[in-house]
């Protein structure tokens, strides 16, 4: 079984500032994982991925996550934060058995 | 356009009365899923299915069927909805891989009084 846990529900921050929202996992199996972005009234898409090879992923919209293993973890950073960056985002992992498992999300508020 | 769409997005209904939302993608993916949304639980999958009809359980298939005829619909079925089955429902899809990211539709917001 693997499961998400996202660690902060609420991250309110100031523009300009940087942020990170943090994820641990936990499976029996290597794990492919991804972090979302639902902005409001939308469905979720997709931010970042890492599925191998370098631990340090970069995504769209300025944000990068780190993998590691040890800690099992996959932190989401950015080092600037725009008023448009007010979302929930999502940690989640893929299984082999294809069943997909979401964290609780963390809502990002950036204020001016 | 690569898109998953759903209908209806929004539905208000009372409780016991059958009702269907769709969900239809054209990208030719084998893999769908249901998920529903609540506040403060964040998505958890309801059904998925790896390919025509090949479904199974997540997480919260209690009160819930789907099917999987055509690779390119997945409807899902409350036969007799109840009230703690007011959330907010999204449909996905991706490719077989492991390392496919899923894309979702809009959402569909569901009220049974």
């Amino acid at each position: 079984a693997q499961s998400v846990t996202q660690l902060d529900s609420q991250v309110p921050v100031f523009e300009e500032a940087p942020v990170e929202l943090r994820c641990n996992y936990s499976s029996s199996v290597s794990v492919y994982l991804f972090w979302y972005v639902q902005y409001p009234n939308q469905g979720l898409q997709l931010l970042l991925k890492y599925l191998s090879g370098s631990t340090l992923v970069k995504g769209i919209n300025g944000f990068e996550a780190e993998f590691n293993k040890s800690q099992t973890s996959f932190h989401l950073r950015k080092p600037s934060v725009h008023i448009s960056d007010t979302a929930e985002y999502f940690c989640a992992v893929n299984t082999n058995a294809g069943k997909s498992t979401f964290g609780d999300g963390t809502t990002l508020t950036v204020k001016p | 356009e690569a898109q998953v769409t759903q209908n209806p997005r929004y539905l208000i209904t009372v409780t016991g009365k059958k009702l269907t939302v769709t969900c239809s993608q054209n990208m030719n993916h084998e893999y769908m899923s249901w998920y529903r949304q609540d506040p403060g639980l964040g998505l958890r999958q309801i059904y998925y299915s790896m390919n025509v009809e090949v479904t199974d359980k997540g997480d919260v298939p209690e009160g819930y069927k789907v099917s999987r005829k055509e690779k390119r619909n997945f409807p899902l079925i409350l036969e007799s909805p109840s009230p703690n089955q007011t959330s907010l429902y999204f449909c996905a899809s991706r490719g077989l891989a492991r390392g496919y990211e899923q894309y979702f539709g809009p959402g569909t917001r569901l009220t049974v009084t």
